[in-house]
């Protein structure tokens, strides 16, 4: 079955620490894998793109790293910031088809 | 405007009403996708719309649920005599051309619709 799983479900830090979030997928076949970013109240926001070949991206300090072998997708945030605070969704698209979505991770950022 | 637009914002209903809802697409984008978002839920596909052809509905959960684009830019889905399974945030995506891999979905802020 194709499914797209992160973790953790939410995660607090203080303002200032770095944190990394984790997504497992399963879909098959494997076209790219985006990170969106979902603040509260409004809709996803693309952050990062990547291709099969592609093993690490950066946007400011968003990093976010693909492993096909093992289908694993991370994002580090480096420095975090108040705003931060918001859901990371993972979204893998199966070949030239839809796009399977992530429950996605909940991170607070704490002054 | 400069993103893709959705109204109204919020809206309460009564269980059995029929309700309407409406996006705006970013001007230009050929593709309007719907989801739905439920609490605690990833974002579950609903309906796509690629330029002039037929939509894909294959994410459409009842026949209760319809949506149209008309001139191929604003779209309206429709979800008749609504149950109360039927709350969540109803989201609104275009992209410029649904077709490439690496197209990029631009979403709405999406109607949080609630069912009483």
């Amino acid at each position: 079955k194709n499914q797209v799983e992160q973790s953790p479900q939410s995660l607090i830090i203080l303002e200032g620490k770095n944190c990394t979030l984790q997504c497992n997928y399963t879909v098959s076949p494997f076209s790219n894998l985006r990170w969106y970013k979902q603040d509260t109240g409004r809709g996803p926001v693309s952050l990062t793109i990547m291709t099969f070949s592609e093993n690490t991206k950066s946007n400011g300090r968003y990093t976010a790293t693909l492993d096909a072998d093992t289908k694993q997708s991370s994002l580090h945030i480096t420095a975090s910031q108040l705003s931060d605070s918001a859901s990371y969704i993972c979204v893998v698209r199966r070949g030239n088809e839809k796009l399977t979505f992530g429950t996605g991770t909940r991170l607070t950022i704490i002054p | 405007g400069a993103g893709v637009s959705q109204s109204p914002s919020n809206k309460v209903t009564e269980k059995g009403k029929d309700v309407e809802l409406r996006c705006d697409p970013i001007s230009g984008h050929t593709a309007l996708y719907w989801y739905r978002q439920s609490l605690g839920q990833g974002l579950e596909f609903l309906i796509y719309f690629q330029g002039n052809s037929a939509p894909d509905k294959s994410g459409l959960p009842s026949d209760r649920f319809s949506a149209e684009r008309t001139g191929g830019s604003v779209s309206t889905l429709t979800i008749q005599r609504t149950q109360q399974e039927d709350s969540a945030v109803y989201l609104c995506a275009s992209s410029l051309a649904g077709g490439a891999i690496t197209d990029t979905q631009y979403f709405g802020p999406g109607t949080r619709l609630t069912v009483l």
